[in-house]
């Protein structure tokens, strides 16, 4: 079945620092999404990729569709408190079931 | 404009009780789907529907129910609760295709099976 992987599970960095999360799969994708969920709330989409190779920026958030549409990225840039939380990826494959990742927790250091 | 609004937001069933989670949208979203949620398991599919009176399996099915009567409505049964379906449910929307496939959460019920 499809699987989405992410790692590290946790991730700890200080306030002002870039950080990228990526994602990978042993299938291919045809839509990527990236998510944000803090405590005690559903997931809240942050990008959506809808073409390999595509580049898309939310204000310091940039993501990536890879080329070979079994990874992707997502980058913070000069990370703030309020970027806490834990991030997701997901995706929809050739069977239109939306996978998710485990996710990653990160904590931004002031 | 309420996107999805999923009841109760907690919910306390004995082992053996049945319940139903509702979820409703308001989008006209085709693709409607019920996830759960345990630590460090990430979201977990348990069922999803692509239109009304469309469903299918995810990955963690057994122990649940659904239905699509209608676009708006999905609504999760668990029809004899156990405690190992403790858990955060969420429920999620989208359009089926093209550049809408982005899906939209609501937030979530929180059940606790004793």
């Amino acid at each position: 079945g499809q699987q989405l992987n992410q790692s590290p599970q946790s991730m700890f960095i200080q306030e002002g620092e870039d950080v990228s999360m990526n994602c990978t799969s042993s299938s291919i994708f045809n839509t990527w999404l990236w998510y944000k969920q803090d405590p005690g709330e559903g997931p809240v989409l942050l990008i959506a990729l809808y073409k390999a190779g595509e580049l898309t920026s939310n204000g310091r958030l940039t993501a990536q569709f890879g080329t070979t549409r079994k990874d992707s990225f997502l980058n913070i840039s000069a990370s703030i408190p309020s970027d806490v939380g834990i991030y997701f990826c997901a995706g929809y494959g050739a069977n239109s079931k939306l996978t998710f990742g485990k996710g990653i927790t990160l904590s931004v250091r002031p | 404009n309420a996107g999805v609004t999923q009841t109760p937001k907690f919910q306390v069933l004995k082992t053996g009780q049945s319940m139903t989670l509702q979820c409703a949208q308001d989008m006209n979203h085709e693709y409607m789907s019920w996830y759960r949620q345990d630590p460090g398991m990430g979201l977990r599919l348990i069922h999803y529907s692509v239109g009304a009176g469309i469903t299918d399996q995810g990955e963690v099915p057994n122990g649940y129910n659904v239905s699509r009567s209608t676009t708006e409505d999905f609504p999760l049964r668990l029809l004899s609760a156990a405690p190992s379906q403790t858990s955060v449910y969420f429920c999620a929307s989208s359009y089926s295709s093209g550049q809408g496939r982005a899906a939209f959460f609501g937030q979530g019920t929180r059940l606790t099976v004793v």
